[in-house]
């Protein structure tokens, strides 16, 4: 059973491209979250997804950020128009429904924008 | 809203050694969960321990084990013969739980841990 994977582990984007993270939550859990880790800083909570809706997207900033769990494949982050403040670790962890509360954590992403 | 704090940035203790990681937060919620996470250089976050708020008795793992207050909404993690794999960053989470599913984690800021030879 493959844990949460995610890619690409670093991308680099020039200010005012788009960047779009992927999440594949482990095998039969329907709940995604994504964090941002700014350096020498904690997690923090971005968005709750599960399949098909957005539950909580209340740590996501109003404007260039946006997040999907499609039916079928990833979840996505899409950052549009980067800026060099977006410049982050992105982690994306993945729990099932219920009393099983386990959040499971993928590898991140570091962006880095140029 | 909650706050989780950890007033310690960084430790370092002899190997082999015994540390507490302190950890404070502050929520009006009355069924919730606290984790202690680690993340090592690959920044990987790996799960160390679990505390259900409504339990009263300490969770263990091993050479981990915490230290829960719950009226003084303290939360620390004490390492017992530490190692030197144990050198990493320390985050101390919390995260609210209503009957429909699980709610996103809070983090502390963390707590770099160096464990010397």
């Amino acid at each position: 059973n493959a844990g949460v994977m995610q890619n690409p582990r670093h991308l680099v984007r020039r200010r005012g491209q788009e960047a779009r993270l992927r999440c594949s939550p482990m095998k039969g859990h329907s709940h995604v979250y994504w964090y941002r880790q700014l350096p020498e800083e904690g997690l923090k909570f971005m968005v709750y997804l599960q399949k098909e809706n957005i539950i909580d997207e209340s740590g996501m900033p109003k404007e260039r950020f946006s997040a999907e769990f499609p039916k079928e494949g990833p979840s996505i982050l899409r950052i549009q128009q980067v800026v060099r403040g977006d410049s982050a670790a992105y982690f994306c962890a993945s729990s099932q429904q219920g009393l099983n509360t386990e959040a499971f954590f993928g590898q991140g992403t570091r962006l880095t924008v140029v | 809203a909650q706050t989780v704090t950890q007033s310690q940035p960084e430790m370092s203790v002899q190997e082999a050694e015994t540390v507490t990681l302190s950890c404070t937060y502050d929520t009006s919620e009355n069924n919730y969960y606290l984790f202690w996470y680690k993340q090592p250089p690959s920044r990987q976050m790996i799960l160390v321990i679990r505390q259900e708020a409504y339990k009263q008795q300490n969770a263990t793992e091993n050479r981990f084990s915490v230290n829960f207050q719950k009226a003084a909404k303290s939360f620390s993690l004490k390492i017992s013969d530490s190692q030197l794999g144990d050198t990493a960053m320390y985050f101390c989470a919390f995260m609210r739980y209503s009957g429909g599913g699980a709610d996103g984690l809070t983090f502390g800021k963390g707590t770099h841990l160096i464990i010397q030879p």
